[in-house]
């Protein structure tokens, strides 16, 4: 089953303009971690926040989490036309003996040149 | 190329059949996952290995699906009898370790078609 859920579902901007991108989970997490997809194509790792911190950044990436409403935002600044693609948070459960990473729907990205 | 090594990309079967996939992880990864995915949906947990030992099952993972990872190196994910619901993205990732929730690299996938 999946975790959570990603808003918006879709999300259409010019080049240039900031994207966000919400993630609501169920669980207590150890961590938060947001993943791209290009079409067709296997996910790449983005980014990595854990449950005790709040907020973290790399390049045009920056992620909040706010462990007591269980959320999360990606903003993508600056976007780019390659930025393109569907993001999906991912969260690793606390709980013992788990070791899955579940996953939301995804919010498809479009960035309009 | 070290990324993870999925084969095949692609594979049409018919309904009833049997498949096999591949996943050479990272090489010193010790931690690999299955995941499948369908049209418009985040991927789904499957199975996971440490080494060679298989840790974790879905409940997705029905009796037709069986995943081996002999050695601790590739892995095999095979579907007996296979069904139109099969049809999806089938994934594979590694790790080096979890707890501290390192990333996971991901495989290009295999996609599956049953006719």
């Amino acid at each position: 089953s999946q975790q959570g859920e990603e808003d918006p579902q879709a999300l259409s901007i010019q080049e240039g303009e900031n994207a966000t991108m919400n993630c609501s989970y169920k669980t207590s997490i150890n961590n938060l971690q947001w993943y791209r997809q290009n079409s067709g194509r296997g996910l790449v790792h983005l980014i990595l926040i854990r449950s005790n911190e709040r907020e973290k950044h790399s390049g045009r990436l920056r992620v909040t989490l706010d462990t007591s409403k269980k959320s999360s935002s990606l903003l993508i600044t600056a976007s780019r036309a390659a930025d393109t693609a569907s993001y999906f948070c991912a969260t690793a459960d606390s709980g013992a003996g788990s070791y899955q990473l579940t996953f939301g729907k995804g919010t498809k990205l479009s960035v309009i040149p | 190329d070290t990324g993870v090594s999925q084969n095949p990309r692609h594979k049409i079967t018919k309904r009833g059949q049997n498949v096999t996939f591949r996943c050479d992880p990272i090489s010193e990864h010790n931690r690999l996952y299955w995941y499948r995915q369908t049209l418009g949906q985040g991927p789904e947990f499957l199975t996971y290995f440490q080494n060679e030992a298989q840790l974790e099952k879905s409940r997705l993972l029905s009796d037709r699906f069986s995943a081996e990872r002999p050695k601790g190196s590739f892995s095999t994910l095979e579907i007996q009898r296979t069904e139109q619901g099969d049809s999806a993205m089938y994934l594979c990732a590694s790790s080096l370790e979890w707890g501290a929730g390192a990333e996971a690299f991901f495989g290009q996938g295999t996609r599956l078609t049953v006719v």
